[in-house]
């Protein structure tokens, strides 16, 4: 079975800076996809970004980006220029390449971020 | 607008009294799952669905039932809710296409067990 890990329950950076938000996972899968999704207080889960683990280019969406690295299973966020709509709980996700959607995402257990003004 | 519906956002029962939280989708997806969140857990699924009266146990399916009868709902069922069911429960929906894992979730059902 697959296992999501995020060592960092919570995170807190300055306005303006960068911030990285570390997850690794457990597969035995050579493809599968990789996901980051953003809860903020109203609890609405938000893709913030994808990665197929068969394109070795790291997926970027604006000041989103990852750091994909299949041969360690890790798979990082990194927020740039952080703003205080980016406070939220963050996860990490993994979700098989065969079967479909429907055999469901493997989850972390999120991390906190607090943006400090 | 392309959207998962859930019915109802809020809900407070009592142990043993049977209830259902709808979900519905508008994208023509075939894929649809439930999952539950709890604090320190991450979400974790239920009950998944690859399309019409085709359903299977995910990684927490005790006291849950489900069914796919239309391909648009997919329902969840404590038929005897417990207070160990309390928790945050999302429906989630994904194409079986080349957007397949992508997966668009409800708002959410907060649902207390007493």
């Amino acid at each position: 079975a697959q296992t999501v890990t995020q060592s960092q329950p919570e995170m807190s950076v300055q306005e303006a800076e960068t911030v990285t938000l570390s997850c690794t996972y457990d597969t035995s899968e050579s493809d599968y996809y990789l996901f980051w999704y953003k809860q903020p207080p109203s609890r609405q889960m938000i893709l913030v970004i994808r990665q197929e683990a068969y394109k070795q280019q790291n997926a970027t969406e604006n000041r989103f980006s990852v750091n994909f690295q299949k041969a360690a299973k890790s798979f990082s966020l990194k927020i740039s220029d952080s703003q205080l709509g980016d406070a939220a709980m963050y996860f990490c996700a993994y979700g098989p390449y065969s079967g479909g959607g429907a055999d469901g995402l493997t989850f972390g257990k999120g991390t906190h971020l607090i943006i400090q003004p | 607008e392309a959207q998962v519906t859930q019915n109802p956002r809020y809900l407070i029962t009592v142990t043993g009294k049977k209830l259902t939280v709808t979900c519905s989708q508008n994208m023509n997806h075939e894929y649809m799952s439930w999952y539950r969140q709890d604090p320190g857990l991450g979400l974790r699924q239920i009950y998944y669905s690859m399309n019409v009266e085709v359903t299977d146990k995910g990684d927490v399916p005790e006291g849950y039932k489900v069914s796919r009868k239309e391909k648009r709902n997919f329902p969840l069922i404590l038929e005897s809710p417990s207070p160990n069911q309390t928790s945050l429960y999302f429906c989630a929906s994904s194409s079986a296409g080349l957007a397949k894992n992508i997966q668009y979730f409800g708002a959410g059902t907060r649902l207390s067990v007493l």
